[in-house]
């Protein structure tokens, strides 16, 4: 199980639009809609922002949306606000009821 | 509301065994819809599945962790158990417990707690 692979940061400026990727392979992202996004702030537990590649828990604000196409994953985020600044990181279903999450990425707001 | 916490030592030491229990409350352990699972995160790096446990009994470990590893459930207090054992500084780390909740959402997760192998 090899992590999947994320850009290790993303900017953007407030109102902008920015797009988190997250590549597997055909063992994991490819074969299974069963990819999730967590937001992640400093000392905090990770919270379930997207699931099942693109739909949102109870709660979560639309502005968050996600999507996949072959072995790549991507969560966007629109209408940036300073509080999304955080941590973002995947994770997808490996088979053989495995996980496996990506490298994490961390997005700033300008 | 279901929240889950985590217990245990925070230091270990090396060549030792590292012992954590998750007590899960406002929910039954036992829900067929749920698999149990330890997740953990070394200092400054990303997150890392370490296995899932369901009501049952029934497990699944990471294929790199799986030598050490044993995860066990106690239906009766709603608990489950990480054991990790011939720990090294590698295994330092915040252990979260979380829900997996089926088919596959890691949706409740417990405040972490860090957990640090020296001698």
């Amino acid at each position: 199980q090899s992590a999947l692979t994320q850009p290790a940061s993303v900017s953007g400026s407030p109102g902008q639009s920015i797009t988190i990727s997250c590549t597997g392979t055909s063992s994991d992202v490819g074969s299974y809609n069963l990819v999730s996004w967590y937001q992640q702030y400093p000392g905090k537990a990770p919270k379930v922002m997207i699931y099942d590649v693109s739909k949102r828990p109870s709660g979560v604000s639309n502005r968050f949306s996600g999507s996949k196409s072959g072995n790549t994953a991507s969560l966007t985020i629109s209408g940036l606000q300073a509080e999304d600044e955080a941590d973002y990181y995947c994770c997808s279903y490996a088979g053989s009821t495995t996980w496996v999450f990506g490298g994490g990425t961390k997005l700033t707001v300008l | 509301q279901l929240q889950l916490q985590e217990s245990g030592p925070g230091l270990v030491k090396p060549s030792e065994t590292l012992s954590l229990t998750c007590t899960v409350s406002g929910g039954s352990i036992s829900s067929s819809s749920s698999y149990w699972a330890w997740l953990r995160q070394p200092p400054g790096k990303g997150l890392e599945w370490i296995g899932t446990i369901y009501y049952s009994g029934s497990t699944y470990y990471n294929s790199s962790l799986k030598s050490r590893l044993t995860i066990s459930v106690d239906t009766s207090k709603n608990q489950f158990s990480l054991n990790l054992g011939s720990v090294t500084a590698a295994d330092t780390a915040v252990y979260y417990c979380g829900r997996l909740q089926k088919p596959g959402t890691f949706d409740y997760w417990g405040q972490g707690t860090l957990v640090t192998v020296s001698s």
